[in-house]
């Protein structure tokens, strides 16, 4: 069965310091992978997404980036943090073709002091 | 552009009492999904209504799709104390499909 896995559940960074957090599936092969944002009470902000190795969307201009150095691995990047990077931030995949669900990670908590 | 708007923002029922939430949206789409989401957890999915079908069952859930009206239902049967959570309702739209726009959700409360 497939799995996803997001880390660390929760950070605490100073502003001004560097992010990575990383995301990988298991189980599958060529997923579409996306990195989220949400912010206390609301829904989901899509910030990028990725069809295949290297190739990255990106939907909201902003302080941070993302790369697919493997197939199953999704990485969210930022070379200084921002206050307003704060939020919860959730990793999905989902399998190629049409009607397919989404499958997310458990999310990180990031908090910027 | 904000996609789905969930309806209501808020809901408190009884347990055992049936809860419905409406979504509503402004473009084509090619599916719409619930998924639901504990405090501090990732989404789980829940139902995946395809554009021409008009209703879907999964359990206790009960999927409506009205495209005519672009709006969609979800219904609880037989509320549990267990699906205290928030819905959120998202869609594919036939443009971007590889992508799903979300509601801001509709947080459910089961009182026992």
């Amino acid at each position: 069965s497939q799995t996803i896995h997001q880390w660390p559940a929760t950070l605490v960074q100073p502003v001004g310091s560097p992010l990575s957090l990383e995301c990988t599936v298991e189980g599958t092969s060529n997923p579409n992978l996306y990195w989220y944002r949400q912010a206390a009470g609301r829904g989901l902000q899509l910030l990028f997404y990725s069809v295949g190795i290297g190739q990255i969307s990106s939907e909201v201009p902003q302080n941070l980036s993302a790369s697919r150095p493997q197939d199953r691995q999704f990485i969210l990047s930022s070379k200084k943090l921002l206050l307003s990077d704060s939020g919860f931030y959730l990793c999905a995949w989902r399998g190629k073709g049409s009607n397919q669900p989404q499958h997310f990670g458990d999310g990180t908590r990031l908090s910027i002091l | 552009s904000q996609q789905g708007e969930e309806d209501p923002q808020a809901l408190s029922i009884q347990e055992g009492e049936n809860a419905t939430m409406n979504c509503s949206y402004k473009t084509s789409i090619n599916n719409l999904q619930w998924y639901r989401q504990n405090s501090g957890r990732g989404l789980v999915h829940l139902i995946l209504i395809r554009s021409n079908e008009r209703e879907k069952h999964s359990g206790r859930l009960r999927v409506t799709l009205d495209t005519s009206k672009k709006s969609s239902s979800l219904l609880i049967t037989a509320s549990r104390a267990a699906d205290t959570a928030s819905y959120f309702c998202a869609t594919a739209s036939v443009q971007g499909a590889q992508k799903l726009v979300f509601g801001q959700g509709t947080r459910l409360t089961i009182n026992p």
